[in-house]
């Protein structure tokens, strides 16, 4: 079981530029949460999505931010003509559905994508 | 809205001693509290979980409690090793009326142990 794989694991983009950020949730897993880790502050939801469904966007910015989680292929977080204070980590984590009955029902988190804007 | 604290911020303590790093939260409903690792530009490793029905869980040297009622938890950690340098995050997840996915985090103690 490889885990949840974010790629890149670093990613550079000049103000203006388009950020992508992919995440591949665990086998078996369909919910993907993104969150977001600015420096010296500590993890912030962003959106929770399950195959081809935004389930809760309430802590996406209303402006740049979008995400996906197509039928095929990764969750992607998609950022628009980003600019410096976006510079962060991002982690993408999934879980198993609540009627797998798996009680731990715990988060696995991926290594996460440092984005610098410069 | 939960808020989730965390302290000490920081924690320097000689290799061989044991330690307990603080969580509080605002909002009891919860569903259950993890507690993760965080090693330096890397991502989060969990280490303990534990639901709202439970009172502590344990994974060899670690140990964590939970006190719904009171909005607590902490980590025990025992006979620290300078592998235990991390940064310590808990986070609570709601209830499943309580928007039940999302995870909120305190902003972790960082330890260091010393040789």
């Amino acid at each position: 079981n490889a885990g949840v794989m974010q790629n890149p694991r670093h990613l550079v983009r000049r103000r203006g530029q388009e950020a992508r950020l992919r995440c591949s949730p665990m086998k078996g897993h369909s919910h993907v949460y993104w969150y977001r880790q600015l420096p010296e502050e500590g993890l912030k939801f962003m959106v929770y999505l399950q195959k081809e469904n935004i389930i809760d966007e309430s802590g996406m910015p209303k402006e740049r931010f979008s995400a996906e989680f197509p039928k095929e292929g990764p969750s992607i977080l998609r950022i628009q003509q980003v600019v410096r204070g976006d510079s962060a980590a991002y982690f993408c984590a999934s879980s198993p559905p609540f009627w797998t009955g798996d009680l731990n029902y715990g988060y696995t988190f991926g290594s996460g994508t440092r984005l610098t804007v410069v | 809205k939960q808020e989730v604290t965390q302290i000490p911020a920081a924690l320097s303590v000689p290799e061989g001693e044991n330690l307990v790093l603080n969580c509080s939260f605002t909002d009891s409903a919860i569903y259950n509290l993890q507690w993760f690792r965080q090693d330096p530009g890397k991502g989060l490793t969990s280490l303990l979980l534990i639901q709202s029905s439970q009172r502590e869980q344990t994974s060899g040297r670690l140990n964590a409690s939970l006190d719904k009622s009171s909005g607590r938890s902490t980590l025990y950690i025992a006979a620290s090793q300078p592998g235990d340098s991390a940064t310590y995050l808990c986070a609570v997840r709601p209830g499943l009326t309580g928007g039940g996915n999302k995870l909120t985090f305190g902003t972790g103690t960082q330890l260091k142990v010393e040789l």
